[in-house]
């Protein structure tokens, strides 16, 4: 029969509180990291991407953090809004290969 | 504009009947995937394309073969789809220079909901 999918983890935040999500990856020779934003029935919308001779790399409301000692991605949000509710997913790139980690879940209350 | 297009946003087949989806694009990049996304998963990669390399993952069923006859073009082909190829299918490119204000270079399609009945 069919799996069960996953359930993915869910991280609730006030509108206006700052949110982060975390993101582990597995190949140590990945060199490019990317954040995609997923609302529902649509495809993955690029939100931030960061090279891996790079530890931080900041853009409009949101920062990536690259911590390659233990393999680990976080995404901030700043001011979070009800319109950044959606699914976050990190992936990472490897040659031509892109692979996506676990997703998190945003629900922004107001 | 769409830059990536998926056709059709929605499919319905019926079990063991072949199907396949489509994928374009205006970006003239030479990589193209093909992921498999179903409910409160991440998307997982089927195959890519290098230019007209293939690239199959080493756990992807027999069962879905892909087609590029050319840069522009990639398609997804499901031999007999089961209750369980039910899912969202989504395509991607990418090229070695992306938007320099931006430096996005992987763009994805609005996917294809595939349903099996």
């Amino acid at each position: 029969g069919e799996s069960v999918g996953l359930h993915l983890p869910t991280l609730s935040v006030q509108e206006g509180d700052n949110s982060i999500i975390n993101c582990a990856y597995s190949n140590s020779a990945s060199d490019y990291f990317i954040w995609y934003k997923q609302e529902s029935g649509k495809g993955p919308q690029f939100i931030i991407d960061i090279r891996s001779n790079m530890d931080k790399r900041q853009g409009q409301r949101v920062t990536v953090l690259l911590n390659k000692t233990v393999k680990h991605l976080s995404l901030q949000i700043a001011a979070t809004q009800p319109g950044d509710s959606a699914v976050y997913f990190c992936a990472d790139l490897y040659g031509n290969k892109l692979v996506f980690g676990a997703g998190t879940i945003l629900r922004v209350k107001s | 504009d769409a830059m990536v297009i998926q056709n059709p946003r929605y499919q319905v087949t019926q079990f063991g009947k072949p199907v396949t989806l489509s994928c374009s694009q205006t970006l003239n990049h030479n990589v193209m995937y093909w992921y498999q996304q179903k409910s409160s998963q991440a998307p997982k990669l089927l195959f890519h394309y290098y230019d007209k390399d293939f690239n199959n993952e080493a756990d992807t069923p027999d069962n879905f073969q892909s087609r590029r006859p050319n840069t522009s073009f990639c398609f997804l082909d499901i031999r007999s789809p089961g209750l369980g190829d039910a899912a969202m299918y989504l395509c991607a490119t990418s090229g070695p220079r992306g938007i320099p204000a931006t430096n996005e270079k992987l763009f994805f399609g609005s996917g294809t909901q595939l349903s099996v009945l």
